[in-house]
């Protein structure tokens, strides 16, 4: 069982570059979101998808954006990278009524911005 | 102040221990999610409840809905159980997405 895959692992960009961090998963699942993770912090909400071709902003959406062309995918975009961007990322899907659905993660993307 | 507070942030135990992490939230919510996140960085979903208990082998969650507080109990701790516990809400107001809090680190040492 794959359930949700995130690629790279890790990555370092310079800063004003751009990336795609992928996320796929094969649960059929209709929710997918974006999370980041600093030290100390709890997980933010960067964007969220209830289906395919419908997103939303979530509590940090500035310098990211996203895509949901598909059910099983969720690319996570950054256009300028910025070192408030290092943090480490992930993905998550749930099933359609997805409050009361627990969440499935990535193994997370660790993503240094110098 | 954050909406979902936990304590305490860190915690050190021996193995066999009794263990308790505590979760309060401010906000009205749907359900209340335990997580565990692995020293490697994975993140798994322990237990999802809106109401009384759940158990599963040696971890229980309990939740008081009119005190917005909810634990999480490990009975006969083990160093394997070394990882972050964290705790998240859904929000009434906010369908699927979750509020965490920011985590327990806890070691249990041999």
């Amino acid at each position: 069982n794959a359930g949700v895959t995130q690629t790279p692992k890790f990555r370092i960009l310079k800063i004003g570059q751009s990336m795609t961090l992928q996320c796929a998963q094969d649960m059929n699942h209709n929710y997918m979101y974006w999370y980041r993770q600093d030290p100390g912090m709890g997980l933010k909400l960067i964007y969220y998808s209830v289906g395919a071709g419908i997103t939303d902003k979530g509590e940090v959406p500035n310098g990211y954006n996203v895509s949901r062309s598909t059910t099983e995918d969720f690319p996570l975009r950054l256009e300028l990278a910025a070192p408030s961007q290092t943090s480490v990322y992930f993905c998550a899907s749930s099933p359609a009524g997805g409050h009361s659905r627990p969440q499935h993660f990535g193994d997370g993307t660790r993503l240094s911005i110098l | 102040k954050n909406e979902v507070e936990q304590s305490p942030q860190n915690l050190t135990a021996q193995e066999g221990e009794f263990i308790t992490i505590n979760c309060s939230y401010s906000v009205g919510i749907s359900a209340l999610h335990w997580l565990q996140q692995h020293p490697g960085g994975g993140i798994v979903s322990l237990f999802m409840l809106s109401s009384g208990k759940k158990k599963h082998g040696r971890l229980i969650a309990t939740i008081n809905i009119q005190e917005k507080h909810s634990s999480l109990h490990i009975t006969a701790s083990h160093p394997r159980d070394s990882a972050v516990y964290i705790c998240a809400v859904s929000r009434e107001t906010s369908g699927s997405r979750l509020t965490f809090g920011e985590g327990t680190q806890l070691t249990v040492n041999p």
